[in-house]
């Protein structure tokens, strides 16, 4: 059973600084892996999808990673911002068509002015 | 373009009523997916439609679960007998074959 480990927890940093999030996963087996901010109250917005073959996907200020082999995914994100404060969550996809995702249990991120 | 809505946004119900919950995806997206997320578990898949065909309900928790898709757009899920372990927020989502899942804002049950 695919299991989605993302750590820390939760993440607090002043703002301008680059920062990293992880996200583990234990089958290597992956259709896709998306990274996904949420605000508080809202659905999740899609930030970056990368397909198993590839190994980043930049967007703006993020850049997403793969290494399939070893299970890890990080999203990178530059020159943060208080507006980058959200929750972010990592999910893949198994492979097979059937796009059912499996989630991280999310990094709570706020950036302080 | 119009994205994926979700109806009610919030639904308060009692113990053993039944709810209907509502999506409409985005135009011409063919896969559509529902989830749900409540604090004690994360967000997990419900059941997964291409068409109006479900090839994946996996994820329904129980036989008072179900869900259908008309028309191959919108989507209905249905919760009967409501307990209060179905508290969450249940979201919609949807794709064009398989590409990136585009996410509703989500309907919060509250079962009292």
């Amino acid at each position: 059973k695919q299991e989605v480990t993302q750590i820390p927890a939760a993440l607090s940093v002043p703002e301008g600084e680059n920062l990293v999030l992880n996200c583990s996963f234990t089958d290597s087996a992956i259709y896709n892996l998306q990274w996904f901010r949420q605000d508080p109250g809202k659905g999740l917005t899609s930030l970056l999808l990368i397909q198993s073959s590839q190994r980043e996907q930049t967007s703006g200020r993020l850049n997403a990673s793969l290494d399939k082999s070893s299970g890890r995914s990080t999203l990178y994100i530059a020159a943060s911002q208080p507006g980058d404060s959200a929750t972010y969550l990592c999910a893949v996809s198994p492979p097979g068509g059937a796009q059912k995702l499996v989630f991280g249990q999310g990094t709570r991120l706020t950036i302080n002015p | 373009g119009a994205g994926v809505s979700q109806s009610p946004s919030n639904k308060v119900t009692e113990k053993g009523k039944d709810v209907e919950l509502r999506c409409d995806p985005i135009s011409g997206h063919t896969a559509l997916y529902w989830y749900r997320q409540s604090l004690g578990q994360g967000l997990e898949f419900l059941i997964y439609f291409q068409g109006n065909s479900a090839p994946d309900k996996s994820g329904l928790p129980s036989d008072r679960f179900s869900a259908e898709r008309t028309g191959g757009s919108v989507s209905t899920l249905t919760i009967q007998r409501t307990q209060q372990e179905d508290s969450a927020v249940y979201l919609c989502a949807s794709s064009h074959r398989a590409d990136t899942q585009y996410f509703g804002p989500g309907t919060r049950l509250t079962v009292l």
